[in-house]
């Protein structure tokens, strides 16, 4: 069965680096998503990415943030300058086009697990 | 403003008993409704989903979920707890509409004691 892919499982960095947290969503999708899990809390909505562009996104994705599918498989989450807060989980998703299916649902990746000390 | 509500942080079933997760949500359209399930190291799973139509919904592993516009809840259920059970839960609501966000409530964390 397809399912999406995420690398690494887990990334520690030092607060001010710049990280990459990498996805690859499954083959057919067109739309791509990213969310977090700051420990303890909800499950967040970052973005969503179709046709190479942003097609929603919430608050929290900032100008820190940003995505980019740099070849056909490869759907990608920068951040620049990590901040102690920016440790969570991370999750990438992907989903048809609705003109693809009657409904549309989302699947997710295992999770990047960031910690930013 | 649009919100999932999960009331219970925890919950702890014995095997082989019933088990009901609640949700309640808030949303301005017409919501579509999820149930995800998490194990430990795994990703969000999809148990169930609603759309439309008859408001009791089966879905994978044994769980149902059944949909209330009344009362704004989509309660999941399944009548026999088994250890592998044992995970966290997640409703969401959204539209259906590829593209635009899910909003999870916090999650349910379920034990199942045998």
């Amino acid at each position: 069965e397809p399912e999406v892919t995420q690398t690494p499982s887990h990334q520690v960095t030092q607060m001010g680096q710049e990280v990459i947290l990498r996805c690859v969503p499954i083959s057919n999708h067109l739309y791509f998503y990213w969310y977090r899990q700051i420990l303890g809390q909800k499950v967040e909505f970052l973005v969503s990415f179709y046709n190479n562009e942003i097609s929603e996104k919430s608050e929290i994705f900032d100008d820190q943030f940003s995505v980019e599918r740099p070849d056909g498989s490869n759907f990608t989450l920068k951040i620049r300058s990590t901040k102690l807060e920016d440790s969570a989980m991370y999750f990438c998703a992907s989903s048809e086009a609705l003109w693809q299916t009657v409904h549309y649902e989302q699947y997710f990746g295992p999770g990047t697990r960031l910690t930013v000390t | 403003a649009q919100s999932v509500t999960q009331p219970d942080i925890h919950i702890t079933v014995s095997e082989g008993a019933s088990l009901e997760l609640r949700c309640n949500y808030s949303y301005g359209a017409t919501p579509y409704l999820f149930w995800y399930v998490q194990s430990p190291g795994q990703g969000l799973q999809l148990l169930l989903k609603y759309f439309s139509g008859d408001t009791l919904v089966q879905g994978i592993k044994g769980f149902e979920a059944e949909f209330k516009r009344s009362q704004s809840s989509f309660n999941l259920r399944k009548p026999s707890v088994h250890w592998s059970d044992a995970a966290e839960y997640f409703c969401a609501v959204g539209l259906n509409q590829a593209g635009t966000a899910l909003i999870f409530g916090k999650g349910t964390t379920l034990s199942v004691s045998s």
